[in-house]
């Protein structure tokens, strides 16, 4: 099965903190994203990005930046966290060709911003 | 507004009984629809996709979509207390490539023995 691994699982910062959260995936797929989950939200894309080098603006990716830096990595930036920014975060891949185009989830990043 | 909705919020069936759950687009765009599963403490799974009208069964789910009116079920027969979950339904513009995926809120279903 894909596999896809974020770090850490659990960050607690101060608000005006710096936060990058980190993923990889082993699956050669094109496609990651970022997603948020919120109670009453369900799953909220922030970023995604089709390759290297590559970054598209997701639904709601105000106070994030996001970089691909190669095909396996991609890492969530939020430069100057604020309280409404803690959530449980999501990082998935998909591989983007093919008619059945499935997301694979990591296990997620829980971040508290204090 | 939400562009996908789910219901019920929240639903409970004994082990062995029938879990239906529904979901809707408001947006004519979203032709393509999965479930996703997810778990406590992990990341969502895919269960099913399905993108054209009627039913799909895989094992113990069926899915049934009607595309007129933009809706999809998720039926669980015979379930167990390992189907107790976040259920999404998810749904997309596109069958392949970019697949950016619109979330409803979820259905978090409860089997007890």
């Amino acid at each position: 099965e894909a596999a896809v691994t974020q770090s850490p699982r659990n960050k607690v910062t101060v608000t005006g903190g710096n936060v990058t959260l980190s993923c990889r995936q082993t699956n050669s797929h094109n496609y990651m994203y970022w997603y948020r989950q919120d109670t009453g939200h369900g799953l909220r894309l922030i970023h995604y990005s089709y390759g290297a080098g590559n970054l598209q603006i997701g639904d709601v990716p105000d106070g994030y930046k996001a970089t691909r830096t190669t095909q396996e990595d991609f890492f969530l930036l939020l430069e100057l966290a604020s309280p409404s920014q803690t959530s449980l975060y999501f990082c998935a891949s998909s591989d983007g060709g093919g008619r059945v185009n499935t997301l694979y989830f990591g296990a997620g990043t829980r971040l508290s911003v204090l | 507004q939400q562009k996908v909705q789910q219901s019920p919020e929240s639903l409970s069936v004994p082990e062995g009984g029938m879990a239906s759950l529904n979901c809707t687009s408001s947006d004519r765009n979203f032709q393509y629809f999965w479930w996703y599963r997810q778990h406590s403490g992990e990341g969502p799974k895919a269960l099913m996709s399905i993108f054209s009208d009627g039913d799909k069964k895989e094992g113990r789910f069926t899915a049934h979509l009607n595309k007129a009116s933009l809706h999809v079920s998720l039926h669980i027969r015979d379930s167990q207390p390992s189907d107790s979950a976040l259920y999404f339904c998810a749904a997309s513009e596109h069958d392949s490539g970019y697949n950016k995926l619109t979330f409803g809120k979820g259905t978090v279903l409860l089997v007890s023995p």
